[in-house]
């Protein structure tokens, strides 16, 4: 597709339940990021992606968080033994080379765990 | 942890009027972008400028960065209702593990 698309797009999950989210980045877009956004706040960096190889981490804010991208393109978010403080939009973007420019959002994954 | 913040929280303007939206951050930086995000949907990227540029202009968009001070500032004339969103304000830092960090943002309402 044109854009960056996430699924699914909405989640409820009982705490305890392991998820996870999907990223399909714009085709021949090489760099990747995962970020959450809390109601009411901004992002947060959560992780980065040079084509498979993850090159920052240091936002996922536990072990419980796994990311991967094996083959470079399509990302997988996966949160195992989810807590109520999990819940929230977990935004994928995806830059066609540089770094440092600019971003290209998909809408999000709400999750909610109760 | 979240490096840009902007100034004011809420803004609400009426259609016709211009809408600026401020950003402080903290460290040096390589650029700093806007983005906007409507009501349950992700983040459009709006402008980047680049550390060396003091202002940049896109359409109705007017954005300024002054280093010295480690502000910026977002200027949208003749404001729109479909202008209303939520504004963020995002740095890329020049440390060895940059990453985009972003503002807490700004509601923007604009009333027909």
């Amino acid at each position: 597709g044109a854009g960056v698309s996430q699924s699914p797009r909405y989640k409820v999950a009982k705490r305890g339940q392991d998820v996870a989210l999907r990223c399909d980045p714009i085709s021949g877009h090489v760099s990747l990021f995962w970020y959450q956004q809390a109601l009411g706040q901004g992002p947060e960096f959560l992780t980065y992606f040079q084509n498979e190889a993850q090159l920052d981490k240091s936002g996922l804010p536990s072990d419980r968080f796994f990311a991967e991208r094996p083959e470079g393109s399509v990302s997988t978010l996966k949160i195992q033994r989810t807590q109520q403080e999990d819940s929230a939009v977990y935004l994928c973007a995806s830059s066609f080379v540089s770094y440092t420019g600019e971003l290209f959002f998909g809408e999000g994954s709400r999750l909610t765990v109760l | 942890s979240q490096q840009g913040e902007e100034d004011p929280q809420a803004l609400s303007i009426q259609e016709g009027e211009n809408a600026t939206m401020n950003c402080s951050y903290k460290t040096s930086i390589n650029n700093l972008q806007w983005y906007r995000q409507n009501s349950g949907r992700g983040l459009v990227h709006l402008i980047l400028i680049r550390s060396n540029e003091r202002e940049k202009h896109s359409g109705r968009l007017r954005v300024t960065l002054d280093t010295s001070k480690k502000s910026s500032s977002l200027l949208i004339t003749a404001s729109r209702a479909a202008d209303t969103a939520s504004y963020f304000c995002a740095t890329f830092d020049t440390g060895a593990n940059s990453k985009l960090t972003f503002g807490k943002g700004i509601t923007l309402s604009v009333r027909p």
